[in-house]
């Protein structure tokens, strides 16, 4: 079993902050991390798939990096929007099982 | 549309009862795997499928049993369901790669075991 560590658990933001969380993983055995965005009542969806040493990836608002040798990758919302609200989880592909942090709640207040 | 289904999306059932959680993808993926999400804990993975007849567990497949006879199909199995396999379970599908596709995920189905 990997550890893998988010945090914070939880961030309360007013709409306009810019926030970032961070994931952190053994190193060892990485193929690759994945970000996905998990809002309430749905299933998680991709946001992220990143494979590289120093990888970075951006998509509108939300950009993340990558650092393999230390085992960290930061998630970055800039300009947070309340549609920004949901829990963000990372996962690294060790071999070939997913192993999921327990998240980042984030709220975003108007 | 590209999408990964389950069925059913909720059920209530008694201890012992057999069961089967059935899941679907229509995007020729190899790559197919249950997960379980439990408050406070992130998704755990049961079990994996990497092609056809072949399949791999988790960190938490006791309990649980899978098969794979078809590449769209990866039915979740519970042959004595017990009240601490109340989850919520996803199921999720990918290409087969070193890890640089995106799994999508179908709808989750709430389980409660009594």
């Amino acid at each position: 079993i990997l550890n893998v560590e988010q945090s914070p658990q939880s961030l309360h933001v007013q709409e306009g902050d810019s926030t970032n969380f961070t994931c952190s993983f053994p190193s060892s055995n990485f193929y690759a991390l994945h970000w996905y965005r998990w809002e309430t009542a749905k299933s998680p969806e991709a946001l992220f798939v990143m494979t590289l040493n120093g990888d970075e990836k951006k998509k509108g608002r939300i950009s993340a990096t990558l650092n393999t040798k230390e085992g960290y990758s930061y998630l970055y919302i800039k300009g947070s929007q309340p549609e920004d609200s949901a829990t963000y989880l990372c996962a690294p592909l060790n071999f070939n099982k997913f192993y999921f942090g327990s998240g980042t709640k984030l709220n975003v207040k108007p | 549309e590209a999408q990964v289904t389950q069925n059913p999306r909720y059920l209530i059932t008694v201890t012992g009862k057999k069961l089967t959680v059935t899941c679907s993808q229509n995007m020729n993926h190899e790559y197919m795997s249950w997960y379980r999400q439990d408050p406070g804990l992130g998704l755990r993975q049961i079990y994996y499928s990497m092609n056809v007849e072949v399949t791999d567990k988790g960190d938490v497949p006791e309990g649980y049993k899978v098969s794979r006879k078809e590449k769209r199909n990866f039915p979740l199995i519970l042959e004595s369901p017990s009240p601490n396999q109340t989850s919520l379970y996803f199921c999720a599908s990918r290409i087969r790669d070193r890890g640089w596709n995106e799994q999508y995920f179908g709808p989750g189905t709430r389980l409660t075991v009594t």
